[in-house]
């Protein structure tokens, strides 16, 4: 069973805080890993994705990839409560697999 | 440009009824794609259409059925509703390009079965 693990949370970071949201995942075969952001009561919407190993920097967000280790992170730097969600780490090799979930809270 | 649409947004049903849930895309993709996300487990795909006329099992297909009607349009049916079903259904599409698969979700149904 192909399986996508993330500390469920709450993860509680103060404004202006780096939050670092972690995700390991089974399959060494995976090829593209996907962070989406959740509200509550919303649908999933795309952060940024990641195919190779290193840093993918999108504005204040940060995508870290180490396929030797089987581990994708996403860093969130100066957050704001704006960025209060839950985050789906996804790791596709032919089906897309989601994790459960990692929830932020951002203190003002 | 309305992105991926889904019908209804809310439904309650009675054990054994059935009821068919609506998807529509219109940004032109190929895949489609149902999950539904329970509490504590995140999303878990139930049914997938990689091209019009082509539908495949997910991971928790059982007490489901699905349609790709044309392009745009991919219904999901609960034939025999179950307690079991009570969660949030999301309709999802990719255009599967080179540069990346990433699933564009629906609104989501919230679905109780009583």
């Amino acid at each position: 069973q192909k399986e996508v693990e993330q500390n469920s949370g709450p993860l509680s970071v103060p404004e202006g805080a780096i939050a670092s949201l972690n995700c390991t995942y089974s399959d060494r075969g995976s090829q593209s890993f996907f962070w989406y952001r959740q509200y509550s009561g919303k649908s999933p919407e795309l952060i940024m994705f990641i195919y190779s190993n290193g840093d993918k920097e999108d504005g204040r967000f940060t995508a870290q990839l180490n396929k030797a280790s089987q581990y994708v992170s996403l860093l969130i730097r100066d957050s704001q409560p704006s960025d209060s969600a839950t985050y789906l780490c996804a790791v596709n090799d032919n089906d897309m697999r989601f994790g459960a979930g990692t929830r932020l809270t951002v203190k003002p | 440009n309305a992105g991926v649409t889904q019908t209804p947004k809310f439904q309650v049903l009675k054990t054994g009824q059935s009821m068919t849930l609506q998807c529509a895309q219109d940004m032109n993709h190929n895949s489609m794609y149902w999950y539904r996300q329970d509490p504590g487990m995140g999303l878990r795909l139930i049914y997938y259409s990689a091209s019009e006329g082509t539908t495949d099992k997910g991971e928790v297909p059982n007490g489901y059925n699905v349609s790709r009607l044309n392009k745009r349009e991919f219904s999901l049916r609960l034939e025999s509703a179950a307690p079991s079903q009570t969660s949030v259904y999301f309709c999802a599409s990719s255009g599967r390009d080179s540069l990346s698969d990433t699933q564009y979700f629906g609104p989501g149904t919230r679905l109780t079965v009583l």
